[in-house]
């Protein structure tokens, strides 16, 4: 079965540098969501994309951005970046239907790290 | 403020036996609970969840329980393999589609 996939899956950047993650989730979910895991923490949600429009918005900096395409795949801008922005980035989508709790699936993650 | 907590950093079981993964939660709203399983270097795997409208869910050698009174719920793995060893989330969200927060995880070693 096809699974929510994230690219890339490693990043090295620079402070103050930009990186943009990409997710493309399982085909006809319609909701994206993005999640931060820093090291010996737990996921921390970020944002989250139901049917191209913006849905919820968590612990997220102005520094970073993200948006929904036509095509449901997202992306997730990061600017400026700072050294506690190093972290596992992962993307899960849901099928989101009426009267239904259904799971998020995770993607395998991007590994940021900023020097 | 950690309203999903996993207080067991670790659990060692021996190959064979059950393995009881813990997880409370403070906040009432929460209304479905979802268990995953994390390698290194991997994406959360999704194992089993649990709408808060029953107390127990069964899925082959994983059982999920929950006591809304308590605040509680509980992930049973019977018989714990070797393959079972990793680190177990414990998430809540309390609306249909929602963020999910999670508990710290517990790393499961399964000896053989």
């Amino acid at each position: 079965a096809a699974g929510v996939i994230q690219s890339p899956r490693h990043l090295i950047k620079e402070k103050r540098e930009t990186a943009t993650l990409k997710c493309y989730p399982i085909p006809r979910h319609d909701t994206v969501y993005w999640y931060q895991q820093g090291p010996g923490q737990d996921p921390q949600f970020l944002i989250s994309f139901y049917e191209k429009m913006q849905s919820d918005k968590g612990s997220i900096p102005d520094r970073f951005s993200a948006q929904q395409f036509s095509d449901y795949h997202s992306e997730l801008n990061m600017s400026s970046l700072e050294l506690g922005d190093s972290a596992l980035y992962f993307c899960a989508s849901s099928l989101v239907r009426q009267g239904i709790q259904n799971e998020q699936f995770f993607g395998p993650g991007t590994r940021l790290t900023v020097l | 403020d950690q309203q999903v907590k996993q207080n067991s950093p670790s659990l060692s079981v021996q190959e064979g036996r059950i393995s009881i993964l813990n997880c409370d939660y403070t906040n009432s709203m929460f209304d479905y609970f979802l268990w995953y399983k994390k390698y290194p270097a991997e994406g959360p795997t999704f194992l089993i969840s649990i709408s808060s409208i029953k107390d127990k869910n069964e899925d082959g050698r994983f059982t999920v329980f929950l006591n809304k009174s308590a605040k509680h719920l509980s992930l049973h793995i019977v018989p714990s393999q070797p393959g079972d060893s990793a680190v177990y989330f414990c998430a809540a969200s309390y609306n249909q589609g929602g963020k999910l927060i999670f508990g710290q995880g517990t790393e499961l070693s399964v000896k053989p």
